[in-house]
């Protein structure tokens, strides 16, 4: 199966700091999708980014298939987002809608 | 609308013993499917169905098994229970359950086998 590889693994920032959370994958895909899980577990999404680049408030995502990486980018950090930040590829030779995730970035913020 | 809802939230068990998850997708969605997620480690994926037919399986023991309903609704199985089978179990839904397609997921059900 894909290898993804997520970098960095741990990260702490103040509040209103920026970050780039960085995702690394090993073959072809045909889906990408950012989480964020909370601590209670529940995987939230963020952005579904097969390819190219979407903004939402202070998060945003860029996708570059042709190279095998996608990269996360939170502005202004908030204590809110502290969590783990996971990236999820499905490969683009499997018929299947099954994904691979990487270990996750652990993000805390303090405020 | 309903996201994924998953029951129970919680979960005890004794090794040896059987236990069963249950997961519904959002409405519309005909395809689920089953991840593990055991802690400091990314969810694992164990099964995928659509139209109540099993379409994909991850690199799991036969102890490991499910079924999808005619609404769409399914159940994980997990016979004679290990101590490492303790994880946090994740349904996903998806429209079709096709390569490429998004996937929501549930809150999860935190088994503990002690």
């Amino acid at each position: 199966g894909i290898q993804v590889e997520q970098s960095p693994p741990d990260l702490i920032l103040q509040e209103g700091a920026n970050s780039t959370l960085r995702c690394n994958f090993s073959d072809s895909v045909n889906n990408l999708q950012w989480f964020h899980q909370n601590p209670w577990g529940q995987l939230i999404n963020l952005f579904y980014i097969p390819s190219g680049t979407k903004q939402n408030g202070r998060l945003s995502a860029t996708t570059v298939a042709t190279e095998r990486y996608s990269l996360l980018y939170i502005s202004s950090s908030q204590t809110t987002d502290s969590g783990v930040y996971f990236c999820a590829v499905g490969e683009i030779s499997s018929t299947l809608g099954r994904l691979y995730f990487g270990r996750g970035t652990q993000l805390t913020v303090w405020p | 609308d309903a996201g994924v809802t998953q029951s129970p939230t919680h979960l005890i068990k004794t090794r040896g013993q059987h236990v069963t998850l249950r997961c519904s997708p959002i409405s519309g969605h005909k395809s689920v499917s089953w991840y593990q997620q055991v802690l400091g480690q990314g969810p694992q994926f164990i099964f995928q169905y659509y139209e109540k037919e099993e379409r994909g399986r991850g690199n799991f023991p036969d102890r490991f098994s499910a079924r999808q309903f005619p609404n769409y609704s399914s159940e994980l199985n997990v016979n004679a229970l290990l101590l490492g089978d303790s994880a946090l179990y994740l349904c996903a839904s998806s429209l079709e359950g096709h390569r490429g397609q998004e996937q929501y997921f549930g809150p999860g059900t935190r088994l503990t086998v002690t």
